[in-house]
């Protein structure tokens, strides 16, 4: 069974960068597939941030293209998100997920709020 | 862009009725080549992840109920519960997965029980 967890701080200031991992099992990120970030502000709908696929090719939401870096480490099945010069208006639930070109966003992390407050 | 929308807000329906949620694209998400829809719905439960249902519009993931159906193509989809059971309370999204520049999801169409 594929499994997600994401993982790192829940409270991140103005200005600074968001960082997150997604740790994988029950599957090799190497063997194919995307690999994604999806968002979801508190009580509101979900907004795509970006993917990567296991061969490293990134693909990004154009509003949020010149702020997001998402990275990928086949040796520790893991992918990353990095989102720089966050304000209030980042603070979310983020998921990450697993993107099938024919399902779609089938398997999903629990999710884990990040708060941008000083 | 292509914008999703969804219709209703939300809706309150009987134990064992039929809930039906609608949901259009901006522009066609049918891929001609393969005649599919790239179109996926999705379940989301308070304090869970969004649950894969449905993808190419009308396939049932594995192992989801088969009250949840889904339809339509082109712009136009539809996903019906054809008998609302009590764990079938949730918000309930559509997303198109045509556009790999860019994947957009609908706002949202909450279900309770009447």
């Amino acid at each position: 069974q594929v499994q997600l967890q994401e993982s790192g701080p829940g409270l991140v200031k103005p200005s600074e960068t968001l960082s997150l991992t997604c740790a994988v099992s029950g599957y090799s990120i190497s063997s194919g597939y995307y690999w994604g970030w999806i968002r979801q502000p508190p009580g509101k709908g979900l907004e795509w941030i970006g993917s990567i696929y296991h061969s490293g090719s990134t693909y990004y939401n154009p509003s949020l293209k010149s702020r997001v870096t998402i990275s990928v480490d086949t040796s520790k099945n893991q992918f990353s998100l990095k989102l720089s010069s966050v304000t209030a208006a980042d603070t979310a639930v983020y998921y990450c997920a697993r993107r099938s070109l024919e399902t779609s966003f089938d398997y999903w992390g629990q999710g884990t709020l990040v708060t941008v407050s000083s | 862009d292509i914008v999703m929308t969804q219709s209703p807000d939300s809706l309150a329906v009987s134990l064992g009725e039929r809930a039906t949620i609608n949901c259009k694209s901006s522009q066609s998400v049918l891929y001609s080549s393969n005649n599919k829809n790239y179109l996926a719905w999705y379940q989301q439960k308070p304090g869970q992840p969004p649950k894969l249902l449905i993808y190419w519009a009308s396939t049932r993931e594995s192992g989801v109920p088969d009250r949840f159906s889904g339809s339509g193509s082109g712009t136009d989809f539809t996903l019906t519960i054809s008998s609302l059971q009590a764990e079938d309370v949730a918000v309930y999204y559509c997303q198109q997965y045509y556009s790999t520049l860019l994947f957009t999801f609908g706002p949202g169409t909450k279900v309770d029980i009447k």
